[in-house]
């Protein structure tokens, strides 16, 4: 158990809906990423939030955003969904603001149909 | 942009046997880490290499960083079945104050009895 909790674990949606995954941090860690991994694409990083503020930012479509709330969980809100963003989706946390060692949630399994 | 190439990308080795996977990357880094991924489940951390010449071993598993060379290999030693799994390396940029680590696409190995 690495300590990084997600929900939900699978979730089956329709086109064009939209969803949101939330995601809470090790205790004490202060930065949360949310990763992507879909079998075409591999492991793609979406975005970064440190200690409530954005970082960074990776591939991530303008029908995806996230935030980090003061108690430091966060969340991915994805909309108008596509077939195409059937993925698992990790958040993972870590210790520094910049990178480090980090550990991963379960992921949540999003299904578009 | 920072690029990490893993090679060999599939990997089908009988039980017993010795193997290396490589990952080299394309800018200066001396922060590099090594995961596991079993089929449908989260990122484990294995190795975190944190300077030119770091070496870990965890069982089967070994773990190495030149820098210079821009080179990490995990040696894998007697394989038995229960290391069949995904293992990824991912590097962070170095001297930057928002990071993300960039993952290789992964090494799928199989190990057959």
């Amino acid at each position: 158990d690495s300590g990084v909790t997600q929900t939900p674990k699978h979730l089956i949606t329709a086109t064009g809906q939209r969803v949101t995954l939330r995601c809470s941090p090790r205790s004490g860690d202060l930065s949360v990423y949310w990763y992507q991994q879909s079998l075409d694409q591999g492991l793609q990083f979406l975005i970064q939030y440190y200690n409530g503020e954005e970082r960074a930012k990776g591939n991530i479509l303008e029908r995806f955003s996230a935030q980090q709330f003061p108690d430091l969980h966060s969340e991915l809100n994805l909309s108008s969904l596509e077939l195409g963003d059937s993925a698992l989706y990790f958040c993972a946390s870590s210790e520094r603001v910049n990178t480090g060692e980090l550990f991963f949630g379960e992921g949540s399994r999003l299904t578009v149909l | 942009e920072l690029k990490v190439e893993q090679n060999p990308l599939f990997l089908s080795m009988q039980e017993g046997k010795n193997y290396t996977i490589y990952c080299n990357y394309s800018t200066t880094s001396d922060r590099l880490y090594w995961y596991r991924q079993d089929p449908g489940k989260s990122l484990e951390s294995l190795f975190v290499l944190l300077s030119n010449g770091a070496v870990k071993q965890e069982g089967r598993l070994m773990a190495s960083l030149d820098t210079k060379a821009r080179l990490s290999t995990l040696h894998i030693t007697a394989a038995v079945h229960d290391l069949s799994a995904t293992y990824f390396c991912a590097v962070d940029m170095e001297n930057t104050n928002a990071g993300k680590s960039t993952f290789g696409d992964g090494t799928t190995l199989t190990v057959k009895p």
